[in-house]
């Protein structure tokens, strides 16, 4: 089965910028979505097919890929970014929606 | 106004079944995919199921085939799933999520889960 593979945890400082990856073999070829989810709240759609943004979400996030690795961009992160983060794709070798182990965003 | 709201969980013991039902409302309900995903305490999201806008595609993770059964109801809105067998792995905030239009694999609007647990 396909595998989304996200760090535990990524640090930074407030107003730096935050990368937030997902690996997964020729990801590339895929369209990635990310979610974030607050303690006790529902995720909370923040990129989908790769770079689109919903309606809603400030233009300091943004999404992008490569070979092996999709990657998500918060610039200029603020204390209320902080969260747990899921990239998504749909594998359509197994016609299944696969998503990552998550990454909590911590604001020092 | 996109509107998404789950009902259903609750307390169920192990081999038991449970029927979950989701209400969706504020757009043209028979344009749109569905998807059920589950969230096991203190763990990441993980899909369950999916269906599609006419309800003829039906998807589901390994864990939940054979045991779960998703349906739709355009006459309601309504969103299904039909749980049977249940083990104490299916403990969980179940959510239910509106996907695609056309294409794409994302969920846009999501509810605010329904608590599933299953224990003895």
């Amino acid at each position: 089965s396909y595998v989304l593979a996200q760090a535990p945890s990524v640090s930074v400082a407030p107003g730096q910028t935050a990368r937030i990856t997902c690996g997964g073999h020729n990801i590339g070829s895929k369209d990635v979505n990310w979610y974030h989810q607050k303690p006790g709240r529902a995720p909370v759609l923040v990129v989908f097919d790769n770079s689109g943004r919903p309606s809603g979400i400030p233009e300091r996030f943004s999404g992008s890929r490569s070979d092996n690795t999709a990657t998500l961009t918060i610039n200029r992160v603020e204390a209320g970014d902080e969260a747990d983060y899921y990239c998504q794709v749909w594998d359509d070798n197994t016609d299944h929606v696969v998503f990552g182990g998550g990454t909590k965003l911590i604001v020092l | 106004d996109v509107q998404v709201v789950e009902s259903g969980g609750g307390l169920v013991k192990p081999g038991g079944s449970l029927r979950l039902s989701c209400i969706l409302s504020g757009f043209s309900f028979d344009d749109y995919s569905l998807n059920w995903v589950r969230q096991a305490p203190g763990k990441g999201l993980q899909w369950v199921s999916s269906i599609s806008s006419t309800g003829t595609h039906r998807s589901y993770a390994d864990s939940t085939k054979g045991r779960f059964t998703v349906s739709r109801d355009s006459a309601q809105n309504s969103l299904f799933l039909q749980m049977n067998s249940l083990t104490v792995e299916d403990t969980g905030v179940y959510y239910c999520a509106r996907g695609s239009r056309v294409g794409g694999s994302y969920s846009d609007y999501w509810g605010q889960g329904t608590l599933v647990t299953v224990s003895s």
